[in-house]
């Protein structure tokens, strides 16, 4: 059964470095989505890209952060420097939009020291 | 905005009982999905149920739907100790493809 990839599992960095967190989306879908999750809180949506273009974001997805489709097949999303805040499990998620049903990945844990 | 949210937040059960957990969200949605995670894993799919639909099944769950109500409800039978974890909804709005919200959770534990 086609499944959402992400690498790595689990992310440490230093405060103010850059990251990148990857993800495969499932082969034929056409939405993509980034949402994460502090440690004890809810699932919170980041930003949806569609068309090579981002679609939707949150307040929280502002100038430190940015999305990529450099492939057929690979999405990122980039942290340009990271905060302690920053420390969560970011899960990429996609959807072949029919009825918006998103298929998630196993998430990468980021811990920013 | 669109949270829905969980109950109970948490429900310990002994195996073999069936599970009951309750979402309530606040504004029109086009569909409402219920996901599972085990501790700091990811984020399973259960199933999805529409505006339009009031109940559907899915093996060993059952999922309603009241929209006047504004609430859902997502029903495991017979349930198994590999059935412990967090159960979330997540509801979208009425113009297609788009973000997701959350509501916090129940985390489900199934007694041996």
């Amino acid at each position: 059964e086609p499944e959402v990839t992400q690498t790595p599992s689990h992310q440490v960095t230093q405060m103010g470095q850059e990251v990148i967190l990857r993800c495969v989306p499932i082969s034929n879908h056409l939405y993509f989505y980034w949402y994460r999750q502090i440690l004890g809180q809810k699932v919170e949506f980041l930003v949806s890209f569609y068309n090579n273009e981002i679609s939707e974001k949150s307040e929280i997805f502002d100038d430190q952060f940015s999305v990529e489709r450099p492939d057929g097949s690979n999405f990122t999303l980039k942290i340009r420097s990271t905060k302690l805040e920053d420390s969560a499990m970011y899960f990429c998620a996609s959807s072949d939009g029919r009825y918006n049903e998103q298929f998630f990945g196993p998430g990468t844990r980021l811990t920013v020291l | 905005s669109q949270q829905g949210e969980e109950d109970p937040q948490a429900l310990s059960i002994q195996e073999g009982e069936n599970a009951t957990m309750n979402c309530s969200y606040k504004t029109s949605i086009n569909n409402l999905q219920w996901y599972r995670q085990n501790s700091g894993r990811g984020l399973v799919h259960l199933i999805l149920i529409r505006s339009n639909e009031r109940e559907k099944h899915s093996g060993r769950l059952r999922v309603t739907l009241d929209t006047s109500k504004k609430s859902s409800s997502l029903l495991i039978t017979a349930s198994r100790a590999a059935d412990t974890a967090s159960y979330f909804c997540a509801t979208d709005g009425i113009q297609g493809a788009q973000k997701l919200v959350f509501g916090q959770g129940t985390r489900l534990t199934i007694n041996p």
